[in-house]
């Protein structure tokens, strides 16, 4: 099956540092990743859609200079939270679509979890 | 706008069925899912509907009416791991995934 790996699964930042979440489709490419935000007892909240080679779409809400996208190839996008504060304290997952399955199922990241301190 | 709609909160019995419902209204349609979350985990994938009617999975079911906007979870048999969030997530016409807010369900012995 599709393997998405989802990089660091927890860290510690001090406010005002940046922290780089790596999200990798291990044995796909996908040309689009999505990038989401779940705060306890919530859903999934749709940050950004991010594709290979191109600026990343940003929901409404979501501050496109404090999350920085980057989609650099068909196997790699990263989520750099840039001057992290602790309301940025939050789970943060990824998922990936099957370039050839469009449509079908979304391949998630293990998620990670960010504590800003 | 788009839509879906879920309720916050089931409880149920082990060993027992449990039916949880999903509403949706969105931008086209290009399938329905079902996904599972244990807290702090990222959701794992149940099932998938795009023409109407009910997909047998081993204890768990999917029941899709495209003229309705609705969908079902049928759990039977349950058991005290089955406990966690239930996602519904619809993708609209341009493949996005649209997600509900999600239903806990809780398993007592």
């Amino acid at each position: 099956g599709a393997v998405v790996s989802q990089h660091p699964s927890r860290v510690i930042c001090k406010s005002g540092t940046s922290v780089k979440i790596e999200c990798r489709s291990l044995d796909f490419q996908a040309t689009t990743m999505f990038w989401y935000r779940q705060f306890p007892k919530q859903s999934l909240m749709l940050m950004a859609t991010s594709n290979e080679g191109s600026k990343a779409t940003y929901e409404q809400g979501v501050e496109k200079d404090k999350f920085l996208i980057n989609h650099a190839s068909l196997t790699l996008s990263t989520l750099t939270v840039t001057s992290a504060h602790p309301e940025d304290s939050s789970f943060y997952i990824c998922s990936a679509n099957h370039i050839e399955k469009q449509g079908t199922e979304a391949f998630f990241g293990q998620g990670t979890r960010l504590t800003v301190v | 706008g788009q839509n879906i709609d879920q309720p916050t909160e089931m409880t149920a019995t082990e060993g027992a069925i449990v039916q949880i419902n999903c509403t949706y209204q969105t931008s086209g349609f290009n399938g329905l899912f079902w996904y599972q979350q244990h807290a702090g985990e990222a959701p794992t994938f149940l099932s998938y509907n795009v023409l109407d009617g009910l997909e047998e999975k081993g204890r768990f079911s999917s029941f899709l009416s495209r003229s309705k906007g609705y969908s079902y979870l049928l759990l039977k048999e349950l058991q005290m791991k089955d406990s966690a969030s239930y996602l519904c997530a619809v993708t609209d016409s341009n493949y996005q995934l649209i997600w509900g807010a999600g239903t806990k369900l809780i398993i007592k012995p």
